[in-house]
């Protein structure tokens, strides 16, 4: 079956630090995967997506690359400000049969000033 | 208008009460979820409508309803829930189902309370 592994949080930074949170998959076929952000007390927001290999999302000056060689799809940040503090979901919806999103588990980011 | 809004925020019903969620877009989408999230959790998928129909009963138990009068809107109807059921209540639409490259919309959510 499909899945998403994230790297458990939280996630500690100080403000203007470099940001990686890594996701891996599996699935069959040519999934297309996406970062959700959740800021506290909201609902989730589409951050960035990437539906074909090596295809690279951005926004907000985050940015994730899609590599099926190692079925990753790892978001970065160069700098990241107190209001990134959130939480951030990978996810894939595959190529074939289902078109429900499978999510990670969630990664938590604290950014302090 | 890419906004998908919900209401109540919060709502804090006891065991015995009948309450509804209530769920808006108006982006033309087809398909619209209902998630149930809890605290620190991923989404958990509980229904999907696609073009108004009922496609995917995640095995809900019968104390939760969901209703989809028309292309814009989807209710879920509660009754005699159990305080495990106290969850933040997501609803999301995107374009179809059928669709790998296609992202949800999320709304804010209900934070729902059962006591």
């Amino acid at each position: 079956g499909n899945s998403v592994t994230q790297m458990e949080g939280p996630v500690t930074l100080s403000e203007e630090a470099f940001l990686t949170i890594n996701c891996t998959y599996t699935a069959t076929g040519y999934p297309s995967l996406f970062w959700y952000v959740q800021y506290p007390g909201e609902g989730l927001q589409l951050l960035l997506k990437a539906t074909k290999a090596d295809d690279k999302g951005s926004n907000k000056g985050f940015e994730a690359t899609y590599r099926k060689e190692t079925t990753s799809f790892h978001l970065e940040k160069g700098s990241v400000q107190v209001s990134d503090s959130a939480v951030y979901f990978c996810a894939l919806k595959a190529s074939g049969g289902s078109y429900i999103p499978t999510f990670g588990r969630g990664t938590s980011l604290i950014v302090h000033p | 208008d890419t906004e998908v809004t919900q209401t109540p925020k919060h709502l804090v019903m006891g065991m015995t009460n009948k309450k509804s969620l209530k769920c808006e877009q108006h982006m033309g989408h087809r398909a619209m979820y209902w998630y149930k999230q809890k605290a620190k959790k991923p989404p958990e998928l509980m229904f999907v409508y696609s073009y108004e129909k009922l496609s995917i009963n995640e095995s809900v138990p019968s104390r939760f309803s969901p209703e989809c009068p028309n292309s814009s809107l989807l209710n879920l109807h509660l009754h005699a829930l159990q305080p495990e059921d106290s969850a933040l209540y997501l609803c999301a639409s995107s374009q179809s189902d059928g669709g790998s490259s296609y992202e949800q919309y999320f709304g804010p959510g209900t934070r729902l309370t059962v006591t």
